[in-house]
């Protein structure tokens, strides 16, 4: 069976100071990858979406980056917090076939100070 | 933007059936209508999906309108642990991606 993990689980940060989030999927092969951020009360936002190594769309411009160093690993980035970067980030993970449903993760919760 | 319509919240009994309307009239000949929930501070999960026919799993019915308009998604007999965000969505995209509304609250109330 397949399994998504993400951590950290939360993570309180800085304004300024750099963040790594990281997802890995086990139990499948050449998934499209996920990240979504929720604000506080709202709804989901995509922020990346991957189908392959190395390959990365951005749905919203930010100061957040992605990026897909193997298979199964997805990881969000930043060079410098802002306050507006706390929220809940889900990474999910779909087949590689158009009408497949995502799957997420357990999620981080992010609050940056 | 969201291309569904839900009520921001629901109440529900338990033990009785949760009916949970969404509205996409501009849903288009080859999107998928699917079903999330949030549980409170949990990543949401997969519930059920369908293109035209009404579809049942272990965890719900949906009920998908001739036009496709509209849909249902019906809980059968509510429990408390049903108490979560449900999202309506629609897509089809080269990379499925799906865009998520506010959803309906679902209190099940004892």
């Amino acid at each position: 069976s397949q399994t998504i993990h993400q951590w950290p689980a939360t993570l309180v940060q800085p304004v300024g100071s750099p963040l790594s989030l990281e997802c890995t999927v086990e139990g499948t092969s050449n998934p499209n990858l996920y990240w979504y951020r929720q604000a506080a009360g709202r709804g989901l936002q995509l922020l990346f979406y991957s189908v392959g190594i190395g390959q990365i769309s951005s749905e919203v411009p930010q100061n957040l980056s992605a990026s897909r160093p193997q298979d199964r690993q997805f990881i969000l980035s930043s060079k410098k917090l802002l306050l507006s970067d706390s929220g809940f980030y889900l990474c999910a993970w779909s087949r590689d076939r158009g009408t497949d449903t995502q799957y997420f993760g357990p999620g981080t919760r992010l609050t940056v100070l | 933007d969201a291309k569904t319509t839900q009520p921001t919240s629901m109440d529900c009994a338990e033990g009785r059936a949760a009916n949970l309307p969404c509205n996409h009239s501009t849903i288009s000949g080859n999107e998928y209508v699917y079903w999330y929930r949030q549980i409170h501070s949990q990543g949401p999960q997969y519930i059920i999906h369908g293109l035209k026919n009404n579809e049942t799993n272990e965890m719900a019915s949906l009920i998908i309108t001739e036009d496709r308009k509209s849909s249902t998604l019906i809980l059968p007999h509510a429990t408390l642990r049903d108490t979560a965000v449900y999202y309506c969505i629609v897509g089809r995209g080269a990379t499925n991606k799906l865009i998520f509304g506010t959803g309906t609250l679902l209190a099940v109330q004892p």
